[in-house]
């Protein structure tokens, strides 16, 4: 079956460290790669994606690549904020499996002032 | 795009009574699915509700202990049943698109 699996945290960083969250994926089909993240008291927003391999996602500064290869898609910041302390969840979804999404465990995200 | 709202958006409940969330969504979606997140855990997919089919349960979930209706194509329920204090989690609905997956605000359910 499906699965993923991120680093585990609680990551802490001081503002404008670079950030990376390892994450690697086991998939039967050719499943899109997704970030979420969940900033404290909010629900679950989709972060940035990628379908396909070597295709890199990016929004607010974040930045993901799907790696085939590697069956990985990191997520890297290069200059947090204290605004990014958040808990970010690496995931996929395989059409063969019916889009459902499996999720890694989290990773708890702070940033210091 | 899709905007989800849930209800209620948290509740503490009694052991052994049973509680019913409600989910609608803004635009008519296929699929539609409901989530659990243990306090500080990932969050786990309870069962897919398609439109006009019976829920699918993902292992580890029976429809007794939560049962889901799926009466049209913008709205959902699913009922936690005889609730006991391991049931205490955050509760999703989610629908997926053509283009991304998205989730609702959350059900907050503390069992006492």
């Amino acid at each position: 079956g499906n699965s993923v699996t991120q680093m585990e945290g609680p990551v802490t960083l001081s503002e404008e460290a670079f950030l990376t969250i390892n994450c690697t994926y086991t998939a039967t089909g050719y499943p899109s790669l997704f970030w979420y993240v969940q900033y404290p008291g909010e629900g679950l927003q989709l972060l940035l994606k990628a379908t396909k391999a070597d295709d890199k996602g990016s929004n607010k500064g974040f930045e993901a690549t799907y790696r085939k290869e590697t069956t990985s898609f990191h997520l890297e910041k290069g200059s947090v904020q204290v605004s990014d302390s958040a808990v970010y969840f690496c995931a996929l979804s395989d059409l063969a499996a019916g889009n459902k999404l499996t999720f890694g465990g989290g990773t708890r995200v702070l940033v210091k002032p | 795009s899709a905007v989800i709202s849930q209800k209620p958006s948290r509740d503490i409940c009694q052991r052994g009574t049973s509680l019913t969330i409600q989910c609608q969504v803004d635009s008519q979606v296929t699929m539609m699915f409901w989530y659990r997140q243990q306090p500080g855990q990932s969050l786990t997919l309870i069962a897919t509700a398609n439109q006009g089919s019976e829920a699918t349960y993902e292992s580890g979930f029976v429809i007794d202990k939560f049962p889901i209706s799926r009466p049209n194509l913008t709205f959902s329920t699913l009922t936690v049943s005889n609730m006991s204090p391991e049931d205490s989690s955050i509760y999703l609905c989610s629908v997926s698109t053509v283009d991304e997956q998205y989730f609702g605000p959350g059900t907050r359910l503390t069992v006492t």
